[in-house]
């Protein structure tokens, strides 16, 4: 299994609330992403990153920021929490080949 | 709109039989397609891929065809077995200078009955 830690796992917030999602690997490699995945629309890229301070929106970036100070971390954060950001968060990994590979998720609800 | 569309979202079929899922997509400049298989609480998993210059490629119990006229894959696993019940993701690839874009389809629900 490729090297991809999220955390949490699971969060509970309330409407309005800043959040802050975690992803850590110890691959080493230069591509980053973050999907959600929700019923019917299987899994829509959030944001990317190509590199450290390198990152660009993907497909539903609205309501969402990113950060990425080291190679190895991947920060996902919600400013004002809403209840349309509840969702499973998966990281996802890449050297550059046509695999990415995921980490376990963060299950997100907001109240 | 859904670039890569899976129109079935579930699928049953008994242990032994084959199971094919369906996928199709919209645009050409694709280059590379894969599924991804994801159990209840785990992030997917990579299961097999296909370049767009080839029209099949196969890897122990699963096949994947490519129908490039058709823009239409298809994924077979021949002999199912209990553990295949999972959901299945289908994927396009457009690799950049971003890396590898992955655009997903909404899944496909395989339960597979013993």
């Amino acid at each position: 299994d490729a090297g991809i830690t999220q955390s949490p796992r699971h969060k509970v917030t309330e409407t309005g609330t800043p959040v802050t999602l975690r992803c850590h690997q110890t691959e080493n490699h230069r591509y980053m992403y973050w999907y959600r995945q929700d019923p019917g629309h299987g899994l829509r890229l959030i944001h990317y990153s190509y590199g450290v301070k390198d990152t660009d929106k993907g497909e539903v970036s609205d309501g969402y920021s990113v950060s990425r100070s080291k190679t190895e971390d991947f920060l996902l954060t919600l400013e004002s929490a809403t209840s349309s950001q509840t969702s499973v968060y998966f990281c996802a990994i890449s050297a550059r080949g046509e695999k990415l590979f995921f980490g376990s998720g963060t299950q997100l609800s907001v109240l | 709109d859904q670039q890569v569309k899976q129109n079935s979202p579930s699928l049953s079929v008994q242990e032994g039989r084959i199971s094919i899922l369906n996928c199709d997509y919209t645009n050409s400049m694709f280059d590379y397609f894969l599924w991804y298989k994801k159990y209840p609480a785990e992030g997917p998993t990579f299961l097999i891929s296909i370049s767009s210059i080839k029209d099949k490629n196969e890897d122990g119990r699963f096949t994947v065809f490519l129908n490039k006229s058709a823009k239409h894959l298809s994924l077979h696993i021949v002999p199912s077995q209990p553990g295949d019940s999972a959901v299945y993701f289908c994927a396009a690839s457009l690799i950049g200078n971003a890396g590898n874009m992955l655009t997903f389809g909404g899944g496909t629900r395989l339960m597979v009955k013993p």
